[in-house]
């Protein structure tokens, strides 16, 4: 059974600059929901994709944007990056009707100057 | 409001001791789920126990087992026999609204560091 990956692992980008973050969802598992964590802080939920869809966000801006593929796999896209920007981003898997059954990745250490 | 509130910044531990984590939680929906995750260094949150909120059994999972105490609204988490390796940050989290909706919500966490 593969587990959550991530990709890249670190990144460091410049202020208004764009970035694309992967994550690659447990064998078996159909659901990927996005978070940010802030330094000293738990993370907060940024969206949710099942069917390729958003299923359901958080309170963050719309130039977080997101994709789920026919694999499952997702994207986090983040425009016009902003110093506040700066965190872990987590991703987290799971299998639609098992709400308790949600394992994340190790995460994308994201540094905005 | 704050939902999750996890008021020990920091704890430590001797090796070989328990230790309990304290949670408290807010919420209207008579449905709900309550979890523990672990983040060593590393970053990767680590599932260790979760409680739904119509269990009437507090639920265990090998050390760790979460007293959980509805009337209260607190589901802390008790870490028996502490290891060095369970040094790290640890955070509650629940669920809301039954059904498939994943959003967890976090507290600020607890880091634990557990001394030989």
């Amino acid at each position: 059974e593969t587990g959550v990956t991530q990709s890249p692992t670190h990144l460091i980008k410049t202020r208004g600059q764009q970035v694309t973050l992967r994550c690659s969802s447990q064998s078996g598992h159909n659901t990927v929901s996005w978070y940010q964590q802030a330094l000293g802080q738990g993370p907060q939920f940024i969206f949710q994709y099942y069917r390729e869809e958003e299923n359901g966000r958080g309170n963050f801006p719309p130039r977080f944007s997101g994709l789920q593929f026919p694999n499952y796999s997702s994207e986090l896209n983040v425009n016009a990056l902003e110093l506040d920007d700066s965190a872990l981003y987590l991703c987290a898997s799971s299998f639609w009707g098992f709400s308790y059954e949600q394992y994340f990745g190790p995460g994308t250490r994201l540094t905005v100057t | 409001a704050q939902k999750i509130t996890q008021t020990q910044p920091g704890m430590f531990v001797q090796e070989k001791e328990a230790v309990t984590l304290d949670c408290t939680y807010d919420t209207s929906d008579q449905s709900y789920g309550l979890f523990w995750y672990k983040q060593p260094s590393s970053g990767e949150m680590i599932f260790l126990i979760y409680q739904g909120s119509y269990d009437e059994q507090n639920a265990t999972e090998g050390r760790y087992s979460l007293n959980f105490q509805k009337a209260r609204k607190s589901a802390n988490l008790v870490i028996s026999a502490s290891q060095l390796g369970d040094s790290a940050m640890y955070f509650c989290a629940m669920r809301e609204s039954g059904g498939s909706n994943y959003k967890l919500t976090f507290g600020k966490g607890t880091l634990l560091t557990v001394n030989p």
